[in-house]
């Protein structure tokens, strides 16, 4: 398994401000993936931070909207920009290891 | 367009009891199948996986099935204690590619009464 941090854990924000979120891994990994949860959704992969070259999105999200860097292999950060109500979620740091992903405890956005 | 489906929101148990989620899937290239379980504050953590070559996988008190032509697969939980209260979560993966992509389900809120 993976132990991943993600800071912060929750953080109330304003509309029209940005914010970066961190995950930190205990090991090496290839890829790191951002996930977010709307309240009652279910899991969605925002994009894949690969390490040395540059984040895919899946369908829906775009990179000026959250943007994500991958300095090293075990650190990236994801930035929601320019805020709205609809952007309060959990947003997820993964791994993958093994064969499945293991998760940070996340970060609970809530968007004023 | 939903991909993996949990249609019940919420099941409710008694200990010692067998508790059975259940989980639909639509994308028939879906060919890898994982459960996980959330506690509140806590990320998801994995519980369980199962192939599509196989029908059945056990760990412990937990066991998937995996019906292909149904395209349905389910967790059970025997017997079920108070800690297992949780959300739990069906997810799927289409092999391939360089990207490891999980499709979730929504959850399932699982308590389970002493």
């Amino acid at each position: 398994s993976a132990v991943i941090s993600q800071k912060p854990s929750r953080d109330i924000c304003q509309r029209g401000t940005s914010l970066t979120i961190q995950c930190q891994v205990d090991s090496q990994v290839t890829m790191m993936f951002w996930y977010r949860q709307q309240p009652g959704q279910s899991l969605t992969l925002i994009a894949t931070a690969n390490q040395g070259s540059e984040a895919t999105y899946e369908s829906g999200f775009v990179i000026d909207k959250f943007p994500i860097s991958r300095p090293n292999l075990t650190f990236s950060t994801l930035t929601v920009s320019n805020m709205s109500p609809e952007d309060s979620s959990i947003y997820l740091c993964s791994v993958r290891n093994t064969g499945e992903l293991f998760f940070g405890e996340g970060s609970r956005l809530t968007v004023l | 367009d939903q991909q993996v489906k949990q249609n019940s929101p919420s099941l409710s148990v008694q200990e010692g009891r067998i508790s059975i989620l259940n989980c639909d899937y639509t994308n028939s290239m879906f060919d890898y199948f994982l459960w996980y379980k959330k506690y509140p504050a806590e990320g998801p953590t994995f519980l369980i996986s199962i192939s599509s070559i196989k029908d059945k996988n056990e760990d412990g008190r937990f066991t998937v099935f995996l019906n292909k032509s149904a395209k349905h697969l389910s967790l059970h939980i025997v017997p079920s204690q108070p800690g297992d209260s949780a959300v739990y979560f069906c997810a799927a993966s289409a092999s391939g590619g360089s990207n490891y992509k999980l499709t979730f389900g929504k959850g399932t809120l699982l308590t389970v009464n002493p």
